[in-house]
C-alpha cells in the first residue's frame, strides 16, 4: 500500500513557465516531507523540504507547499528551465525512521 | 567534502550467485540507508542501519541483508540472485538517525543474467 502517492507519472512544461509537480500522503503521523531531484545514471539530489509545522518554503526558484489537512504537497518551479528536466520524488519522513518515496514524476522542460 | 560513494558501479551476476555492494557514508554520518530502484518502479526502502545496529528492513525477502562497519560504511549483500534483482541499488546516508535529509550515491546497476 502506497504511502506517498505521485499519481502524474510524467510533465511537460515549456521553458520559463510555472512546473507543479503534486505528491499525496495517507499517514497522518507524517511530519516532515522532503523533494529529491534525480537525472539518469545519478543518484537521487536533495531539493527541498518541509515540515509539517510550515505550509510554504522557498529555495529561490523552487518553492514547496504542504496542505496537513488535505495530506497533500506540491513543489512550483519557476521560471523552469530545460535543466530541471529530471525525476522528481516525493518522499516523507515518519520521525527516526525510513524515508517513504512516492514513484516519482519525468519532468520534462521544452525550451 | 567527499559524497557518498558507491562501489562497483555496475555488477553483473548470474542467477543463483550472490552480490555485495559497497557503501561509504559521507564522514560524519551514521546512518546508512539502501533502496532498490527497479525499472519504472519508484524507490524502494530495503534496510537502514545506525551506530552498526539494523534498525529497520523493508518487504524484501531474508536473502537480502546487509550489515554495517565501525567505521559506518556498510554493504549490502544479496544471496541467491534472482533475475527480478536487476536494479539500482542506492545508498543514502544522513547525519544521525532523525535523517531529516539523506544524502544519496550514484547507485550500483545490478544486473543478473
Amino acid at each position: 500500500d502506497q504511502q506517498v502517492k505521485q499519481n502524474s507519472p510524467s510533465l511537460s512544461v515549456q521553458e520559463g513557465r510555472i512546473s507543479i509537480l503534486n505528491c499525496d500522503y495517507t499517514n497522518s503521523m507524517f511530519d516532515y516531507f522532503l523533494w529529491y531531484k534525480k537525472y539518469p545514471a545519478e543518484g537521487p539530489t536533495f531539493l527541498i523540504s518541509i515540515s509539517s509545522i510550515k505550509d510554504k518554503n522557498e529555495d529561490g526558484r523552487f518553492t514547496v507547499f504542504l496542505n496537513k489537512s488535505a495530506k497533500h504537497l506540491s513543489l512550483h518551479i519557476v521560471p523552469s528551465q530545460p535543466g530541471d528536466s529530471a525525476v522528481y520524488f516525493c518522499a516523507a519522513n515518519p520521525y527516526g525512521n525510513k524515508l517513504v518515496f512516492g514513484a516519482g514524476t519525468i519532468l520534462r522542460v521544452k525550451s | 567534502e567527499a559524497g557518498v560513494t558507491q562501489s562497483p558501479t555496475h555488477l553483473i551476476k548470474t542467477r543463483g550467485q550472490q552480490a555485495t555492494l559497497r557503501c561509504s557514508p559521507i564522514s560524519g554520518h551514521t546512518s546508512v540507508y539502501w533502496y532498490q530502484q527497479a525499472l519504472g518502479l519508484g524507490l524502494q526502502f530495503l534496510l537502514w542501519y545506525d551506530e552498526g545496529e539494523e534498525r529497520n528492513r523493508g518487504n524484501f525477502p531474508p536473502r537480502f541483508s546487509g550489515r554495517q562497519f565501525p567505521n559506518y560504511s556498510s554493504e549490502l549483500n544479496v544471496n541467491a540472485l534472482e533475475l527480478e534483482d536487476s536494479a539500482l541499488y542506492l545508498c543514502a546516508s544522513s547525519v544521525d538517525s532523525l535523517n531529516t535529509e539523506a544524502f544519496f550515491g550514484q547507485g550500483t546497476r545490478l544486473t543478473v543474467v
